[in-house]
């Protein structure tokens, strides 16, 4: 049973670049959420889905993309990374998405712009 | 501004002892806490939640009394083990934010054998 697996898990871009980080969960989840850590700032939401096919903004959503088209994958794209998305990046997944369900997390993406 | 705060970054107990993370949120809309667990290099992992309809629940030797008066919930953990050290998350959630979870910014705990 592996849960969410994140990939890559490293990645160094230089400004500019472009990325798609892929998650994918085989627990058959409806809701699946793309995460950013920052030192001292926790986990802010970037975007989120209730859904096959459907996409949502959360807290943090300026320079990503995200797409559904599978319901067990979700990407997050960066079209023109910056210096400031250096961060770690999580992806999650829950049953029901109402919070009291927990959310299970992949291990993270560490990513650097430079 | 943070809407789920954790003024701690970081906390020392001796194995054996308690040890208490605190966590204040400002949003009176939130109806359901959590607690997640981090271990470097990996993802966050659920460890114990609480309704705003209680001020306890007990699993193990986790316990997580929220006051909601105060806009407060703390996480005890009796008896430390080293294998607690970790960061610690506390997140909540409401229905008015589409359930999704809003995190404070964590506690390093280190227990020390």
């Amino acid at each position: 049973n592996a849960g969410v697996t994140q990939t890559p898990k490293f990645r160094v871009l230089k400004t500019g670049q472009s990325m798609t980080l892929l998650c994918a969960q085989d627990m058959n989840h409806e809701y699946m959420y793309w995460y950013r850590q920052d030192p001292g700032m926790g986990l802010r939401l970037i975007h989120y889905s209730v859904g096959e096919g459907t996409t949502a903004k959360g807290e943090v959503p300026d320079g990503y993309n995200v797409s559904r088209l599978k319901k067990q994958n979700f990407l997050l794209g960066l079209e023109s990374a910056a210096p400031s998305q250096t961060s770690v990046y999580f992806c999650a997944s829950s049953y029901r998405g109402t919070g009291a369900d927990g959310y299970t997390f992949g291990s993270g993406t560490r990513l650097t712009v430079v | 501004d943070q809407q789920v705060k954790q003024n701690s970054p970081s906390l020392s107990v001796q194995e054996g002892r308690i040890s208490i993370l605190n966590c204040d949120y400002t949003n009176s809309m939130f109806d359901y806490f959590l607690w997640y667990k981090k271990y470097p290099a990996e993802g966050p992992t659920f460890l114990i939640s609480i309704s705003s309809i209680k001020d306890k629940n007990e699993d193990g030797r986790f316990t997580v009394f929220l006051n909601k008066s105060a806009k407060h919930l703390s996480l005890h953990i009796v008896p430390s083990q080293p294998g607690d050290s970790a960061v610690y998350f506390c997140a909540a959630s409401g229905v008015l934010y589409a359930r999704q979870l809003t995190f404070g910014s964590g506690t390093q705990l280190t227990v020390l054998p």
